[in-house]
């Protein structure tokens, strides 16, 4: 099956340091990425809607300038997250739509990255 | 995305059905009921989806109420690995973006 990965699986960094975290899908292309957040207890949240070439969508209240998207590639979407704080520790998680529907599932999830920041 | 509505929590003793129920009554004509469930520190992962069908694979089967406002996954031998959250999503596509609730989280218990 299609096989989603994500770059690192856990990163720890300081306030005020910048992360990026990547997105592949690994034997499939993907013209769209979904990148979502989830805390602690809590369900996962669309954060922005990733287009190959094409500048990102965010959803509200997140904000552009502080998680960067770039979807280069039909492989590949990073996510950087600008001056992080204590407050942006999550658990980030993208998924893949992939570019020849074949029917369902069409949309692939990663792993997920656990981000701490101290 | 319709919204669904799921119990938050289940229990099921291992080797049993595990039925867990999904209502989703303002449902369009052309969405489909999605069922994706996240183990704990892992991404979510498929699992089945149907639009008006009863759907079976190797993983669960799904029940859909012939008017189509509420349906029903059914794991039919539950395993303690089978211990996850699952979220019931009614979506026009999976590769639209995909709006999660709450979820019922379910615990297989020996």
């Amino acid at each position: 099956g299609a096989v989603v990965s994500q770059h690192p699986s856990w990163v720890i960094c300081k306030s005020g340091t910048s992360v990026k975290i990547e997105c592949r899908s690994l034997d499939f292309q993907a013209t769209t990425m979904f990148w979502y957040r989830q805390f602690p207890k809590q369900s996962l949240m669309l954060m922005a809607t990733s287009n190959e070439g094409s500048k990102a969508t965010y959803e509200q209240g997140v904000e552009k300038d502080k998680f960067l998207i770039n979807h280069a590639s039909l492989t590949l979407s990073t996510l950087t997250v600008t001056s992080a704080h204590p407050e942006d520790s999550s658990f980030y998680i993208c998924s893949a739509r992939d570019l020849v529907g074949k029917g369902s599932p069409e949309q692939y999830f990663g792993p997920g990255t656990r981000l701490t920041v101290t | 995305d319709a919204k669904t509505t799921q119990p938050p929590s289940m229990d099921c003793a291992e080797g049993r059905a595990a039925n867990l129920p999904c209502n989703h009554s303002t449902i369009s004509g052309n969405e489909y009921v999605y069922w994706y469930r996240q183990i704990h520190s892992q991404g979510p992962q498929y699992i089945i989806h149907g639009l008006k069908n009863n759907e079976t694979n190797e993983m669960a089967s799904l029940i859909i109420t012939e008017d189509r406002k509420s349906s029903t996954l059914i794991l039919p031998h539950a395993t303690l690995r089978d211990t996850a959250v699952y979220y019931c999503i009614a979506s026009a596509s999976a590769g639209n973006m995909l709006t999660f609730g709450g979820g019922t989280r379910l615990m297989v218990k020996p």
